[in-house]
């Protein structure tokens, strides 16, 4: 179990136009999930918090209004780049929180495979 | 402020040839330690949670350890498809204001040579 997908995997885009990925937890029902941005051969950097039904938590330096999120469902949350520019490309990977319940401590986060963007 | 320190940042070994990697960290309220598997151009695989020090969790070739100041992920006979960066990652109490956030560390890459 705890299985999240990502779509799509790879896009490549014209500067200018917006892109919309897909998070979803395919086996279990998310509360919480989380956007990452990965640069080659660094860590991952969280960009936004996001739970259902509400507002997303951005961290700071993130434009909000350039990553959109929207947390719709327990199984789904979408990240739309509006109006891409080359410097928004990079590996962009979601996670989804699944309690443990009855277990003190913190919860686990599982992740999906990413989505690679290009933006010529 | 959350930190975490992962060392070493690459580290070759032979096929067979055990090694342990370490993560030191700095948080608030421990609510957990997570250990990652990232393979180039995918997502972190999840590994282990360890909660309180003292703990101990395996899984095939791989053992997770945690104090109250680092945690280590034993490697045991390591093969070739164990290659792969491994990045350990904090949660405490002041993730986020209930947020659960995670606090990474920049990873070890591991390569194992046949």
């Amino acid at each position: 179990g705890a299985v999240v997908s990502q779509h799509p995997s790879w896009v490549i885009c014209k500067s200018g136009t917006s892109v919309k990925i897909e998070c979803r937890s395919l086996d279990f029902q998310a509360t919480t999930m989380f956007w990452y941005r990965q640069f080659p051969k660094q860590s991952l950097m969280l960009m936004a918090t996001s739970n259902e039904g509400s507002k997303a938590t951005y961290e700071q330096g993130v434009e909000k209004d350039k990553f959109l999120i929207n947390h719709a469902s327990l199984t789904l949350s979408t990240l739309t780049v509006t109006s891409a520019h080359p410097e928004d490309s990079s590996f962009y990977i979601c996670s989804a929180r699944r309690g443990s319940p009855g277990l003190a401590g913190g919860e686990t986060q599982y992740f999906g495979p990413g989505t690679r963007l290009l933006v010529l | 402020e959350d930190q975490v320190t992962q060392s070493p940042e690459a580290l070759r070994l032979q096929e067979g040839e055990s090694s342990s990697l370490n993560c030191s960290y700095t948080v608030s309220g421990l609510r957990g330690l997570f250990w990652y598997r990232q393979d180039p151009g995918k997502g972190p695989e999840f590994l282990f949670t360890l909660y309180s020090a003292g703990e101990e969790k395996e899984k095939e070739r791989l053992k997770a350890t945690l104090t109250k100041k680092e945690s280590f992920l034993h490697i045991t006979a390591p093969k070739p498809e164990d290659s792969a960066t491994y990045l350990c990652a904090v949660q405490g109490d002041n993730s986020g204001a209930g947020s659960y956030q995670l606090t990474f560390g920049k990873g070890t890459k591991l390569s194992v040579i046949p």
